[in-house]
C-alpha cells in the first residue's frame, strides 16, 4: 500500500479565508480524490484529481469553492476558498492502490476548524 | 445509484464478546464492497475488500466479512473483541455505475468495547 501524509495535520481559521492543503504519496499513482467528513458523519466525495487534466467534482461541489491541483502522479493539493463555519470538517485525501485500481488508501486527515 | 446501510450508529460489546457490525448493500451490478475502520484523530484503514472472488473475506487485526448475495449483506465480524477495536467502522460500495474507483460510504457504526 502508499503511504500518504498531508499538510497541514489541522488548523484553526478566520471565516472568508482560504486554506490549502497538501497531499503527498510515497509513490506514483493514477488517480487521488479528495474526500470530506463533516463532524459526526460519514466521508462524501468532492472531486477526483487525475494529472494532466481537470478534476472531476461529485454534485454539490464546485471548483470556485475548492479548487484542486495535481502537478505530478504523487502530489496534490484541494484549496477550501472563503470558508465559512460550514467548512469545519476533516479533509481526507486517498489513492487508488500501486497494484490494482479498485482499492483506495487514505491519508491521515486535515481538520479544519473555521471560527 | 449505488448505497450501503449500516444499521447501528452505535454497538457496545464486551472484552472477548463477538462482534458483529451489519451492512447491507445496494446496487444493480455486481459491487465491490469494503470495510474501513477509522481510529480517534487518524484517517481511514483498510481492513478488508470484496471484489468478486472468495465471498468470505479475511482480513486485518481478526476480521472477516462474508458476502452474501441474496441478502445483499457484508457484515463485519471477530470472534473476540479486544480493546484496542474500539474505532469508527465503515462499509463502502464500488461499481461499474459509479466508477470501481469512487467509493460510497454508509453511515458508520461507532464500536464501544468494554472491560
Amino acid at each position: 500500500s502508499a503511504v500518504i501524509s498531508q499538510k497541514p495535520s489541522r488548523d484553526i481559521c478566520q471565516r472568508g479565508t482560504s486554506l490549502t492543503i497538501q497531499c503527498q504519496v510515497d509513490s506514483q499513482v493514477t488517480m487521488m480524490f479528495w474526500y470530506r467528513q463533516q463532524p459526526g458523519q460519514s466521508l462524501t466525495l468532492i472531486a477526483t484529481a487525475n494529472q494532466g487534466s481537470e478534476a472531476t467534482y461529485e454534485s454539490g461541489f464546485v471548483i470556485d469553492k475548492f479548487p484542486i491541483s495535481r502537478p505530478n502522479l504523487t502530489f496534490s493539493t484541494l484549496t477550501v476558498s472563503n470558508m465559512s463555519p460550514e467548512d469545519s470538517s476533516i479533509y481526507l485525501c486517498s489513492v487508488d492502490a500501486v497494484h490494482g485500481a479498485d482499492t483506495q488508501y487514505f491519508g491521515p486527515g486535515t481538520r479544519l476548524t473555521v471560527l | 445509484a449505488q448505497s450501503v446501510t449500516q444499521l447501528g450508529s452505535h454497538v457496545s460489546v464486551s472484552e472477548g464478546a463477538l462482534v458483529l457490525l451489519r451492512c447491507n448493500y445496494s446496487s444493480s451490478v455486481p459491487p465491490y464492497l469494503f470495510w474501513y475502520v477509522q481510529y480517534p484523530n487518524q484517517g481511514l484503514q483498510l481492513l478488508l475488500k470484496y471484489t468478486s472472488a472468495a465471498t468470505l473475506v479475511k482480513g486485518i487485526n481478526g476480521f472477516e466479512a462474508e458476502f452474501k448475495k441474496s441478502e445483499t449483506s457484508f457484515h463485519l465480524t471477530k470472534p473476540s473483541a479486544h480493546m484496542s477495536d474500539a474505532a469508527e467502522y465503515f462499509c463502502a460500495v464500488s461499481g461499474v455505475n459509479t466508477g470501481f474507483q469512487k467509493l460510497v460510504f454508509g453511515t458508520g457504526t461507532r464500536l464501544l468495547v468494554s472491560p
